[in-house]
């Protein structure tokens, strides 16, 4: 039973444009949300993170998007550059007890010039 | 400063055999992860350790994989009797103190890609 489902394997943005990727989940108990973007041959780096108390987060290019009553995330990156083109993880968690993040299974997404 | 590290980067091990995987976290924080990624999948929690408490084993998928981490640093990941199925990339990730609460960062090494043929 697949908790956090990222169903998009793959996205392909012009840069300059929004990209969007979605993430979906169905745990109630999870609060903490994160974003990790991974190039190939690295681990993944964290990007950017959202507590259920918020609807949204920004940091610079990037935005999370959160619609609890829908067990929805989204994250925009705008505008889009080539060097954001790397695989997207989902992640998800409760707050309290410790850091057991469950991964949706990834989006790449390519920006092509 | 020094990120996590883990070793080797690549292991190629035939059917039966058994492996060792190392991590060394980043100096000071007291969570270390181990996840895998198998190809097409998202990351699997595999195993947890806070400082010197009992670690959460709880993503173990079979008794042929087990982890220690000594002097609450250094972790190493064994699994014996290697199966093609075990076949993944294999992630070690460490945090500050983790609890009270809220959530501390994961900070990821670049992995073990681990072949069992």
């Amino acid at each position: 039973d697949q908790q956090v489902k990222q169903n998009s394997p793959s996205l392909s943005v012009q840069e300059g444009r929004i990209s969007i990727l979605n993430c979906d989940y169905t745990n109630s108990m999870f609060d903490y949300f994160l974003w990790y973007k991974k190039y190939p041959a690295e681990g993944p780096t964290f990007l950017i993170s959202i507590s259920s108390i918020k609807d949204k987060n920004e940091d610079g290019r990037f935005t999370v998007f959160l619609n609890k009553s829908a067990k929805h995330l989204s994250l925009h990156i705008v505008p889009s550059q080539p060097g954001d083109s790397a695989v997207y993880f989902c992640a998800a968690g409760p707050s309290g007890g410790y850091n057991k993040l469950i991964f949706g299974a990834g989006t790449r997404l390519a920006v092509h010039p | 400063g020094a990120g996590v590290s883990q070793s080797p980067s690549n292991k190629v091990t035939e059917k039966g055999k058994d492996v060792e995987l190392r991590c060394d976290p980043i100096s000071g924080h007291t969570a270390l992860y181990w996840y895998r990624q198998s190809l097409g999948q998202g990351l699997e929690f595999l195993i947890y350790f806070q400082g010197n408490s009992a670690p959460d084993k709880s993503g173990l998928p079979s008794d042929r994989f087990s982890a220690e981490r000594t002097g609450g640093s250094v972790s190493t990941l064994t699994i014996q009797r290697t199966q093609q199925e075990d076949s993944a990339v294999y992630l070690c990730a460490s945090s500050r103190t983790s609890g009270g609460g809220y959530q501390e960062t994961q900070y990821f090494g670049p992995g073990t890609r681990l072949l069992v043929l």
